[in-house]
């Protein structure tokens, strides 16, 4: 079965700095790879997604992520984040769960506090 | 328009009582899904309809009902709500051949 670590619960950065949240993911197959990004009182947003290919995907607001699949990993990062981008961060990986249909595994997410 | 809308935002619930929660979507979407998040826990799939057929997960299966009237609307259905069944629920939706799923922002449930 498939699974999602974010081992960090909780990241603090200042304004400016660079950011990078971790998630490590185990699954068989071929694995389709997600962040999200949840704001208070809002829904999942996706940030950026990796199918194939390049392995550095970029996303919105200056988002990217590697996926390293030697390392079962697809590290979040930003060269320089703003106070607005405080949020929970998801790291998910896709399934085939028959057909056409596909089901997503979470990690628990990372809280990303940024101070001034 | 890549809204997901759900009702009602925050419902509180008595212990043994019934829950019902509606999603809807204007996408088209065969598919909608519906999560279940607990605080510093990772969303958990519950069940989902592609187009009319219901798949629910083996671990909630007797927990959750589902039904979907039309393509655009969802609901999760609780028959008697216990303190285990406070969380956040989640709904998606996604075409049935993308990997992408759009959200909704969630209904708060607490049972007291």
């Amino acid at each position: 079965a498939q699974s999602v670590t974010q081992p960090d619960a909780r990241v603090t950065v200042s304004e400016g700095a660079s950011l990078q949240l971790r998630c490590k993911y185990s699954y068989s197959g071929t694995p389709y790879l997600f962040w999200y990004v949840q704001y208070p009182r809002q829904g999942l947003q996706l940030l950026l997604k990796y199918y194939s290919g390049d392995p550095v995907v970029q996303g919105v607001n200056g988002f990217e992520a590697e996926f390293i699949k030697s390392n079962s990993s697809f590290h979040l990062r930003k060269a320089s984040v703003h106070w607005s981008d405080s949020a929970v961060y998801f790291c998910a990986v896709s399934s085939n769960s028959g057909g056409s249909n596909y089901k997503l595994t979470f990690g628990k997410g990372t809280l990303l506090t940024v101070t001034p | 328009d890549t809204t997901v809308k759900q009702n009602p935002r925050y419902k509180l619930a008595r212990v043994g009582k019934p829950v019902n929660l509606i999603c809807s979507q204007t996408m088209n979407h065969d598919t909608m899904y519906w999560y279940q998040k607990k605080p510093n826990q990772a969303p958990k799939l519950l069940l989902f309809y592609y187009d009319k057929i219901l798949n629910r997960e083996a671990d909630t299966f007797e927990k959750f009902q589902s039904s979907r009237p039309n393509n655009s609307f969802c609901s999760l259905y609780i028959g008697s709500a216990g303190l285990e069944y406070s969380a956040m629920y989640l709904c998606a939706s996604s075409r049935g051949d993308s990997y992408e799923q759009y959200f909704g922002p969630g209904t708060r449930l607490t049972v007291l």
